[in-house]
């Protein structure tokens, strides 16, 4: 059974950069057949995707987000990185990591989630 | 961008009931990529429907998908106790990738 979870400072100051980390276990990270996704839910409300990495580096960011998102692949630890940058307010969220499914367009395994709050 | 709109935001039932929750989509979506899951309180989603209507691992038969185009359906055909929860459709294709739906929330009568 793949697990996925996810770890990083639960609060940020406004302005400086959110990091994330993703450890997949029960499964590899650099199977081609899967993309590695973050997303994200602010309290009470709906889901955003923020973003996913490929096991060969490759990348794709939800363009409003493009501007502030870097996700990159770690293959020999099996993990994967959220990183956004000048947050604010708004970015205060649960943050997901989830497993893509290549053929399906779907996600099939997320991780417990962790809420990270920007505030000084 | 394609926007899923999904009615109603809120429905009161009582167990034992059958319940179809909608998903539209402003622009036609590939029925291949368009998935269900539910939250519950405090948990991740969980992945229920993919491909529009194909039941996920473990997912019992009494949730089924159905439609293509720009109308989607999540039916649950009794509903069980551990049901009510929020339920969210999600398309795979348009910019950005992947898009959520603002969740249709399932409450006891």
């Amino acid at each position: 059974q793949v697990q996925l979870q996810e770890s990083g400072p639960g609060l940020v100051k406004p302005s400086e950069t959110l990091s994330l980390t993703c450890t997949v276990s029960g499964g590899s990270v650099s199977s081609g057949s899967y993309y590695w996704s973050w997303i994200r839910q602010p309290p009470g409300k709906g889901l955003e995707w923020i973003g996913y990495v490929y096991y060969t580096g490759s990348t794709n960011y939800n363009p409003s987000l493009k501007s502030r998102v870097t996700i990159s692949v770690d293959t020999s630890k099996n993990q994967f990185s959220l990183k956004l940058s000048s947050v604010t307010a708004a970015d205060t969220a649960v943050y997901y990591c989830a497993r893509g499914s290549y053929f399906g367009g779907c996600f099939d395994f997320w991780g417990q989630g962790t809420l990270v709050t920007v505030s000084s | 961008e394609i926007v899923l709109t999904q009615s109603p935001g809120t429905l009161s039932l009582s167990p034992g009931e059958r319940v179809s929750l909608s998903c539209r989509a402003s622009q036609s979506a590939s029925s291949s990529y368009l998935a269900w899951y539910q939250q519950k309180p405090g948990q991740a989603p969980r992945l229920l429907i993919y491909g529009a209507s194909s039941r996920a691992t473990g997912i019992p038969d009494r949730f089924s998908g159905s439609g293509s185009g720009t109308d989607f359906t999540l039916t649950i055909s009794r509903l069980e106790p551990e049901d009510f929860a929020v339920y969210y459709c999600q398309q795979y294709g348009g910019s950005p990738l992947y898009t959520f739906g603002q969740g249709t929330k399932l409450e006891i009568k």
